[in-house]
């Protein structure tokens, strides 16, 4: 079984200031990781995935994630915060055994992203 | 231009009054989805499908039903629709399932009153 925890709800920061996100998941088996971003009315659009490759991932708009195994963890980062990143940022994982997906995503419950000027 | 589209983009109805919700891909995609997203608790899995005529629950799947004919088309079916089914839907679509990239769809607000 799979199951994903944002560990934060809501993130407020300034404009400029790092971000962190925070993820971490549980997966019985090598697990494909994702981050999703949605900004407000929008649907969702792919940040960066993780795929058992390397483990620091970079994702467009500058941020990145690291997969930390022994943590259990593939939190969100980014060096600066810019107005437009105010959104909801989802982090989902996907299980992957042998080369066969399971088929099955399962999404965090979001957090929400708030940058102030 | 390659998307995911959905309709109708927003649906008021009734209890029990039977409906669907279209979604078509022009991405030659294998793999598609569905998707409930409610507040504070994020995307959840409703049907998923690896293929045409293989479809899977995912984890919330009671209330619904879908079928995969074609490839680039992939119907949610409300039989009898309750108020517990007010959402929003995304319909999403990847060429594979991981390490492939999901494209959304612009979402559907449903209403069931």
């Amino acid at each position: 079984a799979q199951s994903v925890t944002q560990l934060d709800s809501h993130v407020s920061v300034s404009e400029g200031t790092p971000v962190l996100l925070r993820c971490n998941y549980s997966s019985s088996y090598s697990p494909s990781l994702f981050w999703y971003v949605q900004h407000p009315n929008k649907g969702l659009q792919l940040l960066l995935k993780y795929t058992s490759a390397a483990t620091l991932v970079k994702g467009i708009n500058g941020f990145e994630a690291e997969f930390k195994k022994s943590e259990t963890s593939f939190h969100l980062t980014k060096p600066s915060a810019h107005m437009s990143d105010a959104a909801e940022y989802f982090c989902v994982v996907s299980e992957w055994a042998g080369g066969t997906s399971y088929g099955k995503l399962t999404f965090g419950q979001g957090t929400i992203l708030t940058v102030h000027p | 231009e390659a998307q995911v589209t959905q309709n109708p983009r927003y649906l008021i109805t009734v209890t029990g009054k039977k409906l669907t919700v279209t979604c078509s891909q022009n991405m030659n995609h294998e793999y598609m989805s569905w998707y409930r997203q409610d507040p504070g608790l994020g995307l959840r899995q409703i049907y998923y499908s690896m293929n045409v005529e293989v479809t899977d629950k995912g984890d919330v799947p009671e209330g619904y039903k879908v079928s995969r004919k074609e490839k680039r088309n992939f119907p949610l079916i409300l039989e009898s629709p309750s108020p517990n089914q007010t959402s929003l839907y995304f319909c999403a679509s990847s060429l594979s399932l991981s390490p492939y990239e999901q494209y959304f769809g612009p979402g559907t607000r449903l209403t069931v009153t």
